[in-house]
């Protein structure tokens, strides 16, 4: 089936450590984005890739750092830097006009 | 930074009857307004979406109507059923930063049997 997949779906990180999300997709998107969502906040753009190798800065951008060396992937480093990085991040691609979204992946900072 | 305002952030609608959710946006890099659903836990899904060349557009029991001079659009749910409980986004694509779809906060809306 065609589609997005996040993983891992849960995650657990103790303060001062980097985590890595990861984010698939072969629907053959040129285009894809990270968002993070908080209660009451709804979704915010972190980063986002028009194309392979390139990426640009959303507007909470400080604190992660992403990669585009494939197509198919789009993965999302959160750093140390990042001062509340409790939050569910959303993953997605474009087709035109819309948005496809993965299931997402719940991070928690012990 | 492009805004979007989305009213109202909660909504408790008895069954069967109307849920309505609205939008107002600054600036659009495209005319193309979609609606998100969203469940508890998972991903948003596109749930209707308009092309201002219309003023309305409807799917079912969703509607959207659209006010271009305004810069507003909404989302009606007719006959509203408890499987509709959920959050509900509206969103603007921006060239603010490069091309990217803007959400409101969004509007959790319960149906009540």
């Amino acid at each position: 089936d065609g589609g997005i997949t996040q993983s891992p779906k849960y995650l657990f990180r103790k303060e001062g450590q980097n985590v890595t999300l990861s984010c698939e997709q072969n629907l053959n998107h040129d285009a894809m984005y990270w968002y993070r969502q908080d209660p009451g906040q709804g979704l915010r753009l972190i980063y986002y890739s028009q194309i392979v190798n390139d990426f640009q800065k959303g507007d909470i951008a400080e604190g992660y750092s992403v990669s585009r060396e494939k197509k198919e992937s789009f993965p999302l480093t959160v750093t140390s830097a990042q001062k509340n990085p409790t939050a569910f991040y959303l993953c997605a691609s474009k087709a035109t006009g819309e948005l496809f979204f993965g299931e997402g992946s719940r991070l928690t900072v012990l | 930074q492009q805004q979007v305002k989305q009213s109202p952030q909660s909504l408790i609608v008895q069954k069967g009857g109307i849920s309505i959710i609205n939008c107002a946006y600054e600036n659009t890099a495209f005319d193309y307004f979609p609606w998100y659903q969203q469940f508890p836990g998972k991903g948003p899904a596109l749930l209707i979406a308009i092309r201002p060349d219309v003023s309305e557009k409807k799917e079912g029991r969703f509607t959207i109507s659209f006010n271009k001079s305004a810069k507003q659009f909404s989302l009606h749910i007719m006959d509203s059923q408890p499987g509709d409980s959920a959050t509900y986004f509206c969103a603007v694509w921006t060239l603010q930063a490069g091309t990217a779809l803007i959400f409101g906060k969004g509007t959790t809306l319960s149906v009540s049997s």
